[in-house]
């Protein structure tokens, strides 16, 4: 079972929006509607950010959003702020036989 | 507080085992399902283990499988991770996490990860 593919890295200015893709199959991101998002910063556990595709659990801002169009779905930051640098996983249900979730390969958010 | 806390980690030899557990508090342990992450140095996460509330099912890494069980003590509110016939690659912080309940593949709280370095 291959990792979602995400961009190596993303980079934004403060204020600015950044979209963070995170592509899989038909087996995964594109058949279901269970895409999650996590920031972790460095030395640090993840931290739920999105779950379902789009929602957000409670206390994450709403600059926070998530879509999802075919086999890819994206996280989107706007008003990019210097404590939104980190790396980004995303992860999917999988009907594999042998996985029960997949993750992506993560992005590092470099806020300039 | 929801706190998970891992312990058990550390320097095991090739072909050796560990057993991780995972402390609970601040919430019914018994009520949700748990996973374990783990994420080598300098790498992405990559999913292990989870098992339902009540520990009567459980899945695997295909990488893990057969190696590895996953187990939980409801009355201690503790969750583990026995694994043997650890190799080079098993080497990375282990996490528990909490399953968020939302869908089932989400995780909403998370331990701050134990070292496994498997190494001669």
């Amino acid at each position: 079972q291959s990792a979602l593919t995400q961009p190596a890295s993303v980079s934004g200015s403060p204020g600015q929006s950044i979209t963070i893709s995170c592509t899989g199959t038909s087996s995964d991101v594109g058949g279901y509607n269970y895409v999650s998002w996590y920031q972790q910063h460095p030395g640090k556990a993840p931290k739920l950010m999105i779950y379902e595709v789009s929602n957000r659990p409670s206390g994450v801002p709403d600059r926070f959003s998530g879509s999802k169009s075919g086999n890819t779905a994206s996280l989107t930051i706007s008003g990019l702020q210097a404590e939104d640098e980190a790396d980004y996983y995303c992860s999917s249900y999988t009907s594999s036989s042998t996985l029960h979730v997949v993750f992506g390969g993560g992005t590092k958010l470099t806020v300039l | 507080e929801v706190q998970l806390v891992e312990s058990g980690g550390g320097l095991v030899q090739p072909g050796g085992s560990l057993r991780l557990s995972c402390a609970a508090s601040g919430f019914t342990f018994s009520s949700y399902w748990m996973h374990w992450v783990r994420q080598a140095p300098g790498k992405g996460l990559v999913w292990v283990s989870r098992i339902n509330s009540d520990g009567s099912s459980t899945s695997y890494a295909d990488s893990v499988k057969g190696r590895f069980t996953i187990s939980r003590d409801n009355a201690k509110n503790t969750l583990y991770l026995q694994m043997n016939s650890l190799r080079a690659e098993d080497t990375a912080v282990y996490y528990c996490a909490r399953d968020s309940g939302y869908d089932f593949t989400s995780f909403d709280y998370w331990g701050q990860g134990t070292l496994v370095t498997v190494s001669s």
